[in-house]
């Protein structure tokens, strides 16, 4: 059964430094890599997919990164700002057409 | 405009009743999924259809019921039989089944009193 894993559950960084957020998860087979994120109270925006083929994708300040080997993902925000404090979620898509969530990362970026 | 649309934002409903969230889209895509978050939780799959007229249980079906008579309309009932219905409930679209990126709806969140 695919597990997905991000630590740490919670980050306060201070405006200016650089979000590094980590995702694994435990079976490899898998179809993409999806990073989320998600606002209080809101629905889940999405922010980058990776398909399974791929090492990274960029968007903006936003690059995540895939080694499917070790089972990783990380998303490296850059710069951070006050509007980038909210909870970021990965999610894996494997067979089955599941898609599988990690508990999230809950991001502070402090003025 | 373009999208997904879930409703009622809010839902209070006694214990014994059951409830219909609906979502709707028209992106056109031919997948969609509801998903429950609990606080502290991840995103758990309760069903999903990859086509008209058929779907699928996920991780937690007990409970709830859905039906997919047309494309763009996925509503999901919470039975009586739910012993733990308050949560937060997400709708999610996707183009293509294996490889597609998910889109989300804005979530209902249901409380029963």
């Amino acid at each position: 059964k695919q597990e997905v894993t991000q630590i740490p559950a919670a980050l306060s960084v201070p405006e200016g430094e650089n979000l590094v957020l980590n995702c694994s998860f435990t079976d490899s087979a898998i179809y993409n890599l999806q990073w989320f994120r998600q606002d209080p109270g809101k629905g889940l925006t999405s922010l980058l997919l990776i398909q399974s083929s791929q090492r990274e994708q960029t968007s903006g300040r936003l690059n995540a990164s895939l080694d499917k080997s070790s089972g990783r993902s990380t998303l490296y925000i850059a710069a951070s700002q006050p509007g980038d404090s909210a909870t970021y979620l990965c999610a894996v898509k494997a067979a089955g057409n599941k898609l599988t969530f990690g508990g999230g990362t809950r991001v502070l970026v402090k003025p | 405009d373009g999208g997904i649309t879930q409703s009622p934002k809010y839902l209070f409903r006694k214990e014994g009743q059951n409830v219909t969230l609906s979502c709707e889209q028209n992106l056109n895509h031919d997948a969609m999924y509801w998903y429950r978050q609990d606080p502290g939780q991840g995103l758990r799959l309760i069903y999903y259809s990859q086509i008209v007229n058929d779907f699928q249980k996920g991780d937690i079906a007990e409970g709830y019921s859905v039906s997919r008579e047309k494309k763009e309309s996925f509503p999901l009932t919470v039975t009586s039989a739910q012993k733990n219905p308050t949560a937060f409930y997400l709708c999610a679209t996707g183009a293509d089944a294996n490889t597609g990126e998910l889109f989300f709806g804005e979530g209902s969140r249901l409380t029963v009193l």
